[in-house]
């Protein structure tokens, strides 16, 4: 079955503890993208990834890191949380970036607490 | 900046009535598309229609259809004969061709038995 996966789903950390979420798409797609989602904010774009070893930053991209080392997986690290990065966060990939093939495939979500 | 405005957070509709929701948006690109997708309270984001700019004729997939306004740069959602299953955020985005995809804030819809 064609899926973005994501894992935990749901997560409680404490402030500073380091933390990565993974990502990965079995669907050979090229792009790959990280989304914060935020009651009245909707979904911000924090990363993303054009290709293998490609990535830029979104619009909120402070306090995050990633990397693309392979096509399939595009992990989504927290160095240092804090409160303020409690979220619900969406991994998403697509064939391309442009034209037809900008159709974004959600992954399930990953409800983050940070105390 | 590229921006993406919903101005109605929540929404009702009775059941089979018709509902349109609607959609703003600022690009200086040429080329982009738009698109609505649906988020039920399982969370998981699903794609309900797409438009591409430079298309003329309005996107339409079974009850739904857009009214795409490029002068206005609106882009509008009709939900035709609702459906309780309807119900959820809706959350207008663009592609404007930078690589970015860029969000609305969504509108909640509920659908009135």
């Amino acid at each position: 079955e064609a899926q973005v996966t994501q894992n935990p789903r749901y997560l409680i950390t404490v402030t500073g503890k380091k933390l990565t979420v993974t990502c990965s798409q079995n669907m050979n797609h090229e792009y790959m993208s990280w989304y914060r989602q935020d009651p009245g904010l909707g979904l911000r774009q924090i990363y993303y990834s054009m290709n293998v070893e490609v990535t830029d930053k979104g619009d909120v991209p402070e306090g995050y890191k990633v990397s693309r080392k392979e096509k399939r997986n595009f992990p989504l690290i927290l160095e240092s949380p804090s409160p303020n990065q409690t979220s619900l966060y969406f991994c998403a990939s697509s064939p391309g970036w442009q034209g037809f093939y900008n159709e974004q495939f959600f992954g399930p979500g990953t409800r983050l607490t940070v105390l | 900046a590229q921006t993406v405005t919903q101005s109605q957070p929540e929404m009702s509709v009775q059941e089979a009535e018709t509902v349109t929701l609607s959609c703003t948006y600022d690009t200086s690109e040429s080329d982009y598309y738009l698109f609505w997708y649906k988020q039920p309270p399982s969370r998981q984001m699903i794609l309900v229609i797409r438009q591409e700019a430079y298309k003329q004729q309005n996107a339409t997939e079974n009850r739904f259809s857009v009214n795409f306004q490029k002068a206005a740069k609106s882009f509008s959602l009709k939900i035709s004969d609702s459906q309780l299953g309807d119900a959820a955020m809706y959350f207008c985005a663009s592609s404007p061709g930078t690589y970015k995809y860029i969000f609305g804030t969504g509108t909640r819809l509920k659908v009135l038995a």
